[in-house]
């Protein structure tokens, strides 16, 4: 079946430094990937996606590779800011045809020190 | 225009007690969708709405667990007989198609469900 495994938090970083968020994937066929972030008190809204082997998604500072043959997307971000304080998750979308539930991670909670 | 929006934001009731949770999906998205956020863990798929068709019921966690949708608009959750593990913040998000690649899905600020 289809799952989504990413690193147990919390991570706690001091300002401006670089942020590795490890997500690895198991699926059948080619799902599109995702990261959604939910800051306090917030629903949760994407932060990237990509929807191929060797796309890159990013976003405002956040990058995130799909690795068919790891089957991983990890999150990176070279410099992190207090403001990025908040719970990440990875998901996925499987894309057989009739197949729409997303499958998400536990999320990682991360916490940026100034 | 507006987002995917949730009533109540927070719920207090005693076990036993049915309760009713709303979604009010973003306009014109014909998916819709129920997740639960348990304190500490990822988010749970409770069941999926597409259109006319019928639903995907496969993640509620049992029959005290019902949800409907009317128009194919508004949803509503209801959890019957209430117990206390039910406590958590129960999600829900729409987006404009059933699935494919790389279909965003928008998600509201939760219902926050006590069960005392």
């Amino acid at each position: 079946g289809n799952s989504v495994t990413q690193m147990e938090g919390p991570v706690t970083l001091s300002e401006e430094a670089f942020l590795t968020i490890n997500c690895t994937y198991t699926a059948t066929g080619y799902p599109s990937l995702f990261w959604y972030v939910q800051y306090p008190g917030e629903g949760l809204q994407l932060l990237l996606k990509a929807t191929k082997a060797d796309d890159k998604g990013s976003n405002k500072g956040f990058e995130a590779t799909y690795r068919k043959e790891t089957t991983s997307f990890h999150l990176e971000k070279g410099s992190v800011q207090v403001s990025d304080s908040a719970v990440y998750f990875c998901a996925l979308s499987p894309t057989t045809s009739g197949t729409y539930k997303y499958i998400f991670g536990t999320g990682t909670r991360l916490k940026v020190l100034a | 225009g507006a987002g995917v929006s949730q009533s109540p934001s927070n719920k207090v009731t005693e076990k036993g007690k049915d309760v009713e949770l709303r979604c009010d999906p973003i306009s014109g998205h014909t998916a819709l969708y129920w997740y639960r956020q348990s304190l500490g863990q990822g988010l749970e798929f409770l069941i999926y709405f597409q259109g006319n068709s019928a639903p995907d019921k496969s993640g509620l966690p049992s029959d005290r667990f019902s949800a409907e949708r009317t128009g194919g608009s508004v949803s509503t959750l209801t959890i019957q007989r209430t117990q206390q593990e039910d406590s958590a913040v129960y999600l829900c998000a729409s987006s404009s198609s059933s699935g494919g690649a790389g279909n965003e899905q928008f998600f509201g600020p939760g219902t926050r469900l006590t069960v005392l």
